[in-house]
């Protein structure tokens, strides 16, 4: 059973490109997750989706991005027009859906894509 | 500040030693989880602990959780070079709508010296 899986690992923009991160999660999950993570910092959590249904975007930037979660393929995050302060570490992480008694598993996390920005 | 802050911010210690980071958050909590990040790398999730456990071991860690007073630590046992990492706590807030929305502390940079 293959891990989460992110691509690219590296990816260089200049401003005013867009970025397009991928995840595909691990199979049997239904749930994804995007969290940003600053140099020296912890994981910020971004968005919280389920199959073509975005479920929680309170940590997502209003403007340039978005994300979405398929019916088939992979999890998508898009940032458009970006700039300097994207630069960071991006994660994706997906878990099961909860178990009976409402207990959450544990969510594995894909080894992220580093955006850099020129 | 946030929810679910890591101290020491930074240890350095010998090979052999005990390693002690502690976490503090500030909600109430489903559960509270403890990962490893090698530099540049992905995150390993090392040990989940619910709000109604108060210890848990796996192999040379050991972590606890204190509801009371919103606190939670990490034992690394005999610790070895290769455990030189980052560490953070992520707290799964009560709130959070029944999904594992996780909310992670800055983490502590941990230094073993052979």
């Amino acid at each position: 059973n293959a891990g989460v899986m992110q691509n690219p690992r590296h990816l260089v923009r200049r401003r005013g490109q867009e970025a397009r991160l991928r995840c595909s999660p691990m199979k049997g999950h239904s749930h994804v997750y995007w969290y940003r993570q600053l140099p020296e910092e912890g994981l910020k959590f971004m968005v919280y989706l389920q199959k073509e249904n975005i479920i929680d975007e309170s940590g997502m930037p209003k403007e340039r991005f978005s994300a979405e979660f398929p019916k088939e393929g992979p999890s998508i995050l898009r940032i458009q027009q970006v700039v300097r302060g994207d630069s960071a570490a991006y994660f994706c992480a997906s878990s099961p859906p909860p178990s009976v008694g409402g207990y959450t598993d544990t969510q594995y996390f894909g080894p992220g894509t580093r955006l850099t920005v020129l | 500040s946030q929810q679910g802050e890591e101290d020491p911010q930074a240890l350095s210690i010998q090979e052999g030693e005990n390693a002690t980071m502690n976490c503090s958050y500030k909600t109430s909590i489903n559960n509270l989880q403890w990962y490893r990040q090698n530099s540049g790398r992905g995150l390993v999730h090392l040990i989940l602990i619910r709000s109604n456990e108060r210890e848990k071991h796996s192999g040379r860690l050991r972590v606890t959780l204190d509801t009371s007073k919103k606190s939670s630590s990490l034992l690394i046992t005999a610790s070895r070079a290769a455990d030189t990492a980052s560490y953070f706590c992520a707290t799964e807030p009560s709130f959070s709508g029944g999904y594992n929305k996780l909310i992670f502390g800055a983490g502590t940079r941990l230094a073993v010296h052979p």
